[in-house]
């Protein structure tokens, strides 16, 4: 079975400009969750879908955007980029509707200058 | 929130040596994982442990899950696994799959 698949894998973008990141799940998983990794802030949940309706939102601003799609396929929006957003973004999958067991993908890595 | 606590922060081990590294929370979950990051930044699943004990290989873990903590433990360490661990852990019931994850611990095994 696939794993869970981000594209692109690396982005350079310039403040100001807006970012579409995607995710596709492993096949069968109905939840996707979004983590932002910064060194200085660590591995902080974004938002976290589920069957096309966000469950769970963190403490992000309204910028963070994301939908899911009835694939369960997912992407995440950034708009007014800013140098702070530069990050490593992981998406995550599981079967969702209780605590299973989650898988990342490699990760989207995005350079804003 | 829950809070995660990862000790120790950093582990210089010569190859051969054992580790345990710990996870505190400050909240009872019924959703707990161990990941290692590796060079790349993806997480590799190492265990899914809300509870009791797992072992895979040269790796086990525990957690007791009445007294809010888990532990990884790696014997025979090698090269390979050095990098980063994390501890995740959330509860299902208010937060759905969300996981609060801990601030790793940075293992380096020498040669």
């Amino acid at each position: 079975k696939a794993g869970v698949t981000q594209t692109p894998r690396y982005l350079i973008k310039t403040r100001g400009q807006q970012v579409t990141l995607s995710c596709s799940p492993i096949s069968g998983h109905r939840s996707v969750s979004w983590y932002q990794q910064t060194p200085g802030q660590g591995l902080q949940f974004l938002f976290e879908y589920f069957s096309e309706t966000q469950r769970n939102k963190g403490n992000f601003p309204g910028r963070f955007s994301g939908r899911q799609f009835s694939n369960s396929r997912s992407e995440m929006n950034v708009s007014t980029l800013e140098l702070g957003d530069s990050a490593l973004y992981l998406c995550a999958s599981s079967l969702g509707g209780g605590p299973y067991e989650q898988y990342f993908g490699p990760g989207t890595r995005l350079t804003v200058t | 929130g829950i809070q995660v606590e990862q000790s120790p922060p950093d582990l210089i081990l010569q190859e051969g040596a054992n580790s345990t590294l710990r996870c505190n929370f400050s909240d009872s979950v019924n959703n707990l994982q161990w990941f290692h990051q590796n060079p790349w930044g993806q997480l590799i699943n190492l265990f899914y442990i809300p509870s009791g004990t797992k072992q895979n290989g040269r790796l086990s873990a525990t957690t007791v899950a009445t007294e809010r903590y888990s532990l990884l433990y790696i014997s025979s360490s090698q090269t390979t696994d050095s990098g980063v661990y994390f501890c995740a852990g959330g509860i299902q019931e208010t937060s759905g799959s969300r996981l609060t994850f801990g601030e790793g611990t940075q293992l380096t095994v020498n040669p």
